[in-house]
């Protein structure tokens, strides 16, 4: 069981160049989530999703544009990166579970620097 | 969702009693306390979570004040993989939306 898989792990890009990440999550949960994390900062939501296509805005959603496509897939893209947006990425996935706690598991991170 | 108030961060002895203090002061009635931990810039992990009863669990205890204007966190005996980044959340149990909202919690250091 894979649980929540973020592609890739590693990324370079030049300011300006589009890319997309993935976050992948085998467990048939309903909602995801994509983070940002600055050094020595907490983690900030991006945009989330409570269901196989639809989508939301989090805290720091602007440059951002996220799908979700299939219910297992939560792809988060940028336009025309900017060194602002050099950060670790985290990708959570949470399922629905009417009138029960649910705990949040979370990938392993995508480390994308914008130069 | 209420604000948290966290201390950047701690030192613990390793086998000693960690307590990580929050602060949620405009928690109303029916939102929970959730804790997290990172660990070296991994993704977070799920710790405990409680409504105004004390809860305990293989992990933690969680310690919230009658009138549940704060919480702690106890992790009772410190090892040195519990060196982390804490995060105390406040939410709704119910919350549809789901947005789980991170602050910038408390860095513990357990040393030898």
């Amino acid at each position: 069981n894979a649980g929540v898989t973020q592609t890739p792990k590693f990324r370079v890009l030049k300011t300006g160049q589009s890319m997309t990440l993935l976050c992948a999550q085998d467990m048939n949960h309903e909602y995801m989530y994509w983070y940002r994390q600055d050094p020595g900062m907490g983690l900030r939501l991006i945009h989330y999703s409570v269901g196989e296509g639809t989508t939301a805005k989090g805290e720091v959603p602007d440059g951002y544009n996220v799908s979700r496509l299939k219910k297992q897939n939560f792809l988060l893209g940028l336009e025309s990166a900017a060194p602002s947006q050099t950060s670790v990425y985290f990708c959570a996935s949470r399922p629905h579970q009417q009138g029960a706690f649910s705990e949040a598991f979370f990938g392993q991170g995508t480390r994308l620097t914008v130069v | 969702d209420a604000k948290t108030t966290q201390p950047p961060s701690m030192d613990c002895a390793e086998g000693r009693a960690a307590n990580l203090p929050c602060n949620h002061s405009t928690i109303s009635g029916n939102e929970y306390v959730y804790w997290y931990r990172q660990i070296h810039s991994q993704g977070p992990q799920y710790i405990i979570h409680g409504l105004k009863n004390n809860e305990t669990n293989e992990m933690a205890s969680l310690i919230i004040t009658e009138d549940r204007k704060s919480s702690t966190l106890i992790l009772p005996h410190a090892t040195l993989r519990d060196t982390a980044v804490y995060y105390c959340i406040v939410r709704v149990f119910y919350n549809q939306g789901g947005k789980l909202i991170f602050g910038q919690g408390t860095e513990l250091s357990v040393k030898p």
